[in-house]
């Protein structure tokens, strides 16, 4: 059965900073991945996607993340930070063959001014 | 263009008491899912169904019950609410395993 773990269940960074959000997934074949934000009080909404082809992914509002199946790695990044990122995201993964979408604990991104 | 769409979107409940949360797309979705989420814990599935008439339990199906009659509607039953069962419920659907699943604004649900 695939899991998912998120290092870190806070992360701060200063607004114009590097983000870096990190998730590991577990799973017997390779998987379908994804990013995912929450706003307060919304539902989630698709950042990026990862299913078969190239391994590095770009998504919305700047981010991008890297499959890395010798890692088991799907690490989400952003150059600069915006107050606007302020959000929690979250990371799921997929069995190809099989039909549950599984999630991260999910990691609260704070960005400082 | 609606896509998932959940009620109630808030609603308190006492201890025993019984309510469904109604889940409805318009995106001609196969899978549906639900999911609470608590602090700190993610989401968790507690059902999911992958057709009409074709349902299954996730991670924490205790306590609840589904039932998908039609491609739109997937209903999530509590027959007897719990203090535990206080949480942000989301429904979700997907056109098949390698796309992403469209999630509703979720129903705050609060068992006194």
């Amino acid at each position: 059965a695939q899991s998912v773990t998120q290092l870190g269940s806070h992360v701060s960074v200063s607004e114009g900073a590097l983000v870096l959000l990190r998730c590991n997934y577990s799973s017997s074949v390779p998987p379908y991945l994804f990013w995912y934000v929450q706003y307060p009080n919304q539902g989630l909404q698709l950042l990026l996607k990862y299913t078969t082809g190239a391994t590095l992914v770009k998504g919305i509002n700047g981010f991008e993340a890297e499959f890395k199946k010798s890692e088991t790695s799907f690490h989400l990044t952003k150059p600069s930070a915006h107050m606007s990122d302020a959000a929690e995201y979250f990371c799921a993964v997929r069995d190809p063959y099989g039909n549950k979408l599984v999630f991260g604990a999910g990691t609260i991104l704070r960005v400082k001014s | 263009n609606a896509g998932v769409t959940q009620t109630p979107k808030f609603r308190i409940l006492k201890i025993g008491q019984s309510m469904t949360l109604q889940c409805a797309q318009d995106m001609n979705h196969n899978y549906m899912y639900w999911y609470r989420q608590d602090p700190g814990m993610g989401l968790k599935l507690i059902y999911y169904s992958v057709g009409a008439g074709i349902t299954d339990k996730g991670e924490v199906p205790n306590g609840y019950n589904v039932s998908r009659s039609t491609t739109e509607d997937f209903p999530l039953r509590l027959e007897l609410a719990a203090p535990s069962q206080t949480s942000v419920y989301f429904c979700a659907s997907s056109n098949k395993g390698n796309t992403e699943a469209f999630f509703g604004q979720g129903t705050r649900l609060t068992v006194v």
